[in-house]
């Protein structure tokens, strides 16, 4: 059973540019959420996406932007690169509205460096 | 608003000896709380959850949490260390009975075993 997977690993950009990070949920799941992760703080919330809509989001700018399509897989875009992105960003997989089987896995991160 | 705190930003222990990461937690509803493992360059793991079920709750690799209300508190323990328990720990609460919304986490208590 395939878990969380992420790519790229590792990215590096420059102030400025864009960039496309992406996500295929645990088989059987059907929500996504991404989260940004700095270094040495735990994660915070982006947002999460559910039936191809962003249903809820945290107090990030709307330079962060998503998407996600009808095989569930979500991508996170990032506009207008600062410095202060750089971090790992983290996209967590679950199934909604199925009591007991709401519980977010995550995958192993793709780290962002902004030069 | 959902918060937590976690109280020790390192911890270290020997070997074979108990471990104690603490945790205090404030939520407007009855919280759904997890403690997640992240190991270096690692992706994050869940240990356990509690979702208003008992309140001792067992996870994996012999960790376990107790839910004390009175206490707001979710400390996480094991009785005997091991070297491959050193990571970082996040406590993380949820808004939503299973977790499945957004997950607010701690700042993480690093961890370290020594022989």
């Amino acid at each position: 059973d395939a878990g969380v997977t992420q790519s790229p690993t590792h990215l590096i950009k420059t102030r400025g540019q864009q960039v496309t990070l992406r996500c295929s949920p645990k088989s059987g799941h059907d929500t996504v959420s991404w989260y940004q992760q700095a270094l040495g703080q735990g994660p915070q919330f982006i947002f999460q996406y559910y039936e191809e809509e962003e249903r809820q989001r945290g107090n990030f700018p709307d330079r962060f932007s998503g998407h996600q399509f009808p095989n569930y897989s979500s991508e996170l875009n990032v506009n207008a690169l600062l410095l202060g992105d750089s971090a790992l960003y983290l996209c967590a997989s679950s199934l909604r509205g199925v009591r007991g089987r709401e519980t977010q896995y995550f995958g192993p991160g793709t780290r962002l460096l902004v030069l | 608003a959902q918060s937590v705190t976690q109280l020790d930003s390192h911890v270290s222990v020997s070997e074979g000896t108990p471990v104690l990461l603490r945790c205090n937690y404030s939520s407007s509803y009855s919280p759904s709380l997890f403690w997640y493992v992240q190991h270096p360059n690692k992706g994050l793991q869940l240990l356990l959850k509690y979702t208003s079920a008992a309140t001792l709750v067992k996870g994996i690799n012999g960790f376990e949490a107790e839910f004390k209300k009175s206490e707001t508190s979710f400390h996480l323990t094991k009785p005997s260390a091991h070297m491959s328990d050193a990571a970082e720990y996040f406590c993380v609460v949820s808004d939503t009975p299973g977790g499945g919304n957004k997950l607010t986490f701690g700042t993480g208590t690093q961890l370290k075993v020594e022989l």
